[in-house]
This record gives C-alpha cells, sequence and structure tokens, in this order.
C-alpha cells in the first residue's frame, strides 16, 4: 500500500492563530481525502483533493476555514484557519488506491491542540 | 444523523475467542463496506471490506458478514490475539465499491485478555 507522511505529528497552537498540515505519499494518487477526528469521537471526512482542482467540501466544513491545496499527485496540505479550541483534533489525510479491492489508506495523523 | 453506528464502545475476550465486532447502518444506499484498526497514535489500518454482492468475506483470521435486510454488518476474528487490542471502525460509502466519502462509526475499542 501507499506509504502516507504527515507533517507535525503534533502541535499545542494559540487561538486565533494558522496552522498547515502536510500530506506526502510515496506514489502518484489521483484521490486524497482529509478527516477530523475530535476527541473521543469518529472520523469525519472534511474533504476531497484532486489535483489540478478545487477541493470538494463535505457539509459544515467551508474552504475559509480548511484551505486544502494540491499541487501535485503526491503532495496536499490542509490549513486550519483562525484557530479556536473546538479545532482541537486528530487530522488525517489519506489516499485512495486499489490492490485488487478499492480502499483508503491513512496517514499517522496530526495531532492539534488549541489553547 | 448518525449513518452507521457502532453501539458497543468496548469488548472484552480472551485470548484465543472470537471477537465480534458490530455495525449498523441506516442509509440504504450504502453498497460498500470497510474495517479498519486504529492503535493510539497510528492512523487508522485497512482490514477487509465487502461489497453489497455479497454477504462475507474472509480473508486469513478476519471474517466480516453482511446483512443487508437488517442493514448490519459484523467483523469476526478468530482466534483472537493480544495484538488485536485496538479501536475497530467500521466505514461505508455508496459508490458500487469505490472507497470515497467513507461515513464512519463511532469505534469499538477491543481488547483480548492472555
Amino acid at each position: 500500500s501507499a506509504v502516507i507522511s504527515q507533517k507535525p505529528s503534533r502541535d499545542i497552537c494559540q487561538r486565533g492563530t494558522s496552522l498547515t498540515i502536510q500530506c506526502q505519499v510515496d506514489s502518484q494518487v489521483t484521490m486524497m481525502f482529509w478527516y477530523r477526528q475530535q476527541p473521543g469521537q469518529s472520523l469525519t471526512l472534511i474533504a476531497t483533493a484532486n489535483q489540478g482542482s478545487e477541493a470538494t467540501y463535505e457539509s459544515g466544513f467551508v474552504i475559509d476555514k480548511f484551505p486544502i491545496s494540491r499541487p501535485n499527485l503526491t503532495f496536499s496540505t490542509l490549513t486550519v484557519s483562525n484557530m479556536s479550541p473546538e479545532d482541537s483534533s486528530i487530522y488525517l489525510c489519506s489516499v485512495e488506491e486499489w490492490k485488487g479491492t478499492d480502499t483508503q489508506y491513512f496517514g499517522p495523523g496530526t495531532r492539534l491542540t488549541v489553547l | 444523523d448518525q449513518q452507521v453506528k457502532q453501539n458497543s464502545p468496548s469488548l472484552s475476550v480472551q485470548e484465543g475467542r472470537i471477537s465480534i465486532l458490530n455495525c449498523d447502518y441506516t442509509n440504504s444506499m450504502f453498497d460498500y463496506f470497510l474495517w479498519y484498526k486504529k492503535y493510539p497514535a497510528e492512523g487508522p489500518t485497512f482490514l477487509i471490506s465487502i461489497s453489497s454482492i455479497k454477504d462475507k468475506n474472509e480473508d486469513g483470521r478476519f471474517t466480516v458478514f453482511l446483512n443487508k435486510s437488517a442493514k448490519h454488518l459484523s467483523l469476526h476474528i478468530v482466534p483472537s490475539q493480544p495484538g488485536d487490542s485496538a479501536v475497530y471502525f467500521c466505514a461505508a460509502t455508496r459508490g458500487s465499491g469505490s472507497a470515497r466519502q467513507l461515513t464512519f462509526g463511532s469505534g469499538t475499542q477491543l481488547t483480548v485478555l492472555p
């Protein structure tokens, strides 16, 4: 499966600041996804990022708050803007891959704490 | 509105016994289902999937059963091992086998006791 890395692995940020999370894949992939896992909750899809087009956001998530870049087939960034304590979560990127069956493979996640 | 539900937040099983994790869904449009395992400080790891055209899929110690009429799926792990201790998420999507726009359940913490 694709090997996915994320930077930073964790961060503690002040309210009102922004953080950009990087996701790097070791192979070219068409579709990348960004998820959020709030404390004690499940994974929620934020947006789908295709190279060369605008990201598609799920209900409840907007581009101004979570701008996404997808400059090539192996890299994407998610920015969490104007952060508040409610943004404290684990943020995960994933890629879709077909290996006999279609699935998504996930990066290790970025644990964000907003004070 | 929680479309994918895992009603048991935790499950403890003796090593060597069977672990059964359950998942219910409400959206009849879902046609592809996946199970993931997650260790602390790691991303979810794909385990096994099943399409709605099947009612069973097996991969080694892991078997997933799908009951479409009941909108219910279950993951069986036999025999359970201490290394299986993790949070297990079921996920669902619609898209004819395409793993996009996954909707996840809330997870079940499995503890396998030695």
